[in-house]
């Protein structure tokens, strides 16, 4: 069964340093999202992408968050610098095309736990 | 913008037997979805059911089914005959149509399923 990948699945960093997250959606989904979910709290959307444009990042902390998946596949999640509230799992989930059958419906990965000491 | 509330933070329930989880949701949008997700512990979060706005009828997923009342802007989960592999987080969640398929998540609802 196609899965969503995710990288690292763990990481411990220390404040101020920089941070990158890496997501392989399945093949063929044009829909990519970004979740950050604080423990033992729903996940909350950072980033959406259709192919390689943003569809919506109201809720990426810009200052010192960036997204990019600039050949419409794969897609990077960074964070410089950390700062200790970042401590929280990361998700990424894929969906087909919109207005595809299967459209609504994501598939989520295993999540990259990161740690910020 | 959209809200999803769970009022209930935690929930046990005795294996075989029935539970509701509760969930409303704010939103003027016509068309969209509701789904409930699982996430077992340590594990990545699993679609169980959703629920297409248009449709009147509730919908059933084997033991999981939804109560879907649109005019009180509620979906709730009942789960039948419990078991134990059902003890997890399970997270409500509203998917708006109208502004490229956004998932937006209530604060979940823990779980227990007791022997």
């Amino acid at each position: 069964e196609a899965e969503v990948a995710q990288s690292p699945r763990y990481k411990i960093t220390e404040k101020s340093q920089a941070v990158a997250f890496w997501c392989d959606p399945i093949s063929g989904h044009a829909t990519l999202y970004w979740y950050r979910q604080i423990l033992g709290q729903g996940p909350e959307l950072l980033v959406q992408f259709q192919d390689e444009s943003v569809v919506d990042d109201s809720q990426l902390p810009k200052d010192r968050f960036s997204a990019e998946r600039l050949k419409g596949v794969d897609s990077t999640l960074k964070i410089q610098p950390a700062e200790l509230g970042d401590s929280a799992m990361y998700l990424c989930a894929s969906s087909t095309r919109q207005g595809l059958v299967g459209a609504n419906v994501l598939t989520f990965g295993a999540g990259s736990r990161l740690t910020v000491l | 913008a959209q809200t999803v509330t769970q009022s209930q933070p935690e929930m046990s329930v005795q294996e075989a037997e029935t539970v509701t989880l509760s969930c409303t949701y704010d939103t003027s949008e016509n068309n969209y979805y509701l789904f409930w997700y699982k996430q077992p512990p340590s594990r990545q979060m699993i679609l169980v059911i959703r629920q297409e706005a248009y449709k009147q009828q509730n919908a059933t997923e084997n033991r999981f089914s939804v109560n879907f009342q649109k005019a009180a802007k509620s979906f709730s989960l009942k789960i039948s005959d419990s078991q134990l592999g059902d003890t997890a987080m399970y997270f409500c969640a509203f998917m708006n149509v109208n502004a490229g398929n956004m998932l937006t998540f209530g604060g979940g609802t823990r779980l227990m399923v007791k022997p």
